[in-house]
């Protein structure tokens, strides 16, 4: 079993609805769970950081966290085409280690 | 601020060939990743330091590759004969406390690596 595991899709969504990103882990140690964007050809950037049990929100942006169940997720409400990315999950191993996912490819169309 | 700079954005070598891939991070960060991304494997870390000093090396594919961190402002990637397999995007990525904690990092441009 892989350590992150994400549905590379592509995941089509229409504009303005809600996007749904899903991850599983297979380290029931970690603590920290990170959502990263990038966009086609660009390097990745933080969007997301949770680390507690629950829901966090950021603007249009909502992280969930289920330790006992070894997922995290992300929601796009109001999804917009510069929201169109690869979206990636990722988890702290160790000290300082960051492990990421493969990556879900999200298409808005409008 | 600048950003993490990498050099050079795009490489095409042929196999056997040394391969040096360099990283400038932000000013003042103290710690340094290397990240290597392919279709197949996706974002894999390969080494980072501390403070100059390298911590965790685990994910270095073989011993043809290796890093060094000389001073803080600088590191390089090495290949040593390249491969075509390779042929990937090198990311390298900084922080100021380290990937663990609510410190983000902040990663460059990537290097786009093939290897004929």
């Amino acid at each position: 079993q892989k350590e992150v595991e994400q549905n590379s899709g592509p995941l089509s969504v229409p504009e303005g609805a809600i996007a749904s990103l899903n991850c599983t882990y297979s380290d029931r140690g970690s603590q920290s769970f990170f959502w990263y964007r990038q966009y086609s050809g660009k390097s990745p950037e933080l969007i997301m950081s949770i680390y507690s049990n629950g829901d966090k929100e950021d603007g249009r942006f909502t992280a969930q966290l289920n330790k006992a169940s070894q997922y995290v997720s992300l929601l796009i409400r109001d999804s917009q085409p510069s929201d169109s990315a690869t979206y990636l999950c990722a988890l702290h191993q160790g000290a300082q280690k960051l492990v990421f996912g493969q990556g879900t490819r999200l298409t808005i169309n409008p | 601020d600048a950003g993490v700079i990498q050099s050079p954005r795009h490489e095409v070598t042929e196999m056997g060939q040394e391969v040096t891939l360099r990283c400038k991070p932000i000013s003042g960060h103290d710690y340094l990743f290397w990240y290597r991304q392919t279709m197949m494997r996706g974002l894999e870390l390969l080494i980072y330091f501390n403070n100059n000093v390298p911590i965790d090396d685990s994910g270095m594919p073989e011993d043809r590759f290796s890093a060094k961190m000389p001073n803080a402002s600088f590191s390089t990637l090495k290949i040593q004969p390249s491969e075509p397999r390779d042929s990937a995007v090198y990311f390298c990525a900084s922080s100021l406390v380290g990937a663990a904690t609510n410190e983000k990092l902040f990663f460059g441009s990537g290097t786009q690596l093939s290897v004929l």
